[in-house]
């Protein structure tokens, strides 16, 4: 149980696309998700808290505009990269918060997206 | 920053050694957890110990927490090769329930 996934796993596109990643809890509700992004040989930096039903909260530096957050089921979360650049090039973490039963409030990890623009 | 600090940035030892990474945080927490990552891959969940517990085991992994100094060790005991890999510590803010992880520590274990 507590499983959370992302798709695409991987993407590449061209500079000026948009770009969509999918975060799912696949056997558990979450109201809350969070969105990190991770450059090569760096840590996990948060990028924003996605909450169902209401606006995203971003984390000071992140453009809201580019990275645009859509929490619109207790079990799903997009975070879709507008215009994408190469410096965008990044992999993308998203987790969930359980609500209930065993993991109640436990956060768990999708596995990741490697986003490379061009 | 966001980010907690870890020391050290990279860690070297022989197989069979310990191996030892500390994770200093700035804010109340209501946990503190430890992520390993291999180059490339997601993360995998070590350990998770509340701010009202001093230490937890779970195999060859120790984890210390000392509130007070805002700070945590890792130990891994009788290192292996396949315990090579990027080593994270997060914490759970009190205030926000949000993760923020710590800067990381590369840990590689010679043969």
């Amino acid at each position: 149980g507590a499983v959370v996934s992302q798709h695409p796993s991987w993407v590449i596109c061209k500079s000026g696309t948009s770009v969509k990643i999918e975060c799912r809890s696949l056997d558990f509700q979450a109201t809350t998700m969070f969105w990190y992004r991770q450059f090569p040989k760096q840590s996990l930096m948060l990028m924003a808290t996605s909450n169902e039903g209401s606006k995203a909260t971003y984390e000071q530096g992140v453009e809201k505009d580019k990275f645009l957050i859509n929490h619109a089921s207790l079990t799903l979360s997009t975070l879709t990269v507008t215009s994408a650049h190469p410096e965008d090039s990044s992999f993308y973490i998203c987790s969930a918060r359980d609500l209930g039963g065993e993991h109640y409030n436990e956060q768990f990890f999708g596995p990741g997206t490697r986003l490379t623009v061009l | 920053s966001q980010q907690g600090e870890e020391d050290p940035q990279a860690l070297s030892i022989q197989e069979g050694e310990n191996a030892t990474m500390n994770c200093s945080y700035k804010t109340s927490i209501n946990n503190l957890q430890w992520y390993r990552q291999n180059s490339g891959r997601g993360l995998v969940h070590l350990i998770l110990i509340r701010s009202n517990e001093r230490e937890k085991h779970s195999g060859r992994l120790r984890v210390t927490l000392d509130t007070s100094k805002k700070s945590s060790s890792l130990l891994i005991t009788a290192s292996r090769a396949a315990d090579t890999a990027s080593y994270f510590c997060a914490t759970e803010h009190s205030s926000a329930s949000k993760i923020i992880f710590g800067s990381g520590t590369r840990l590689s274990i010679r043969p």
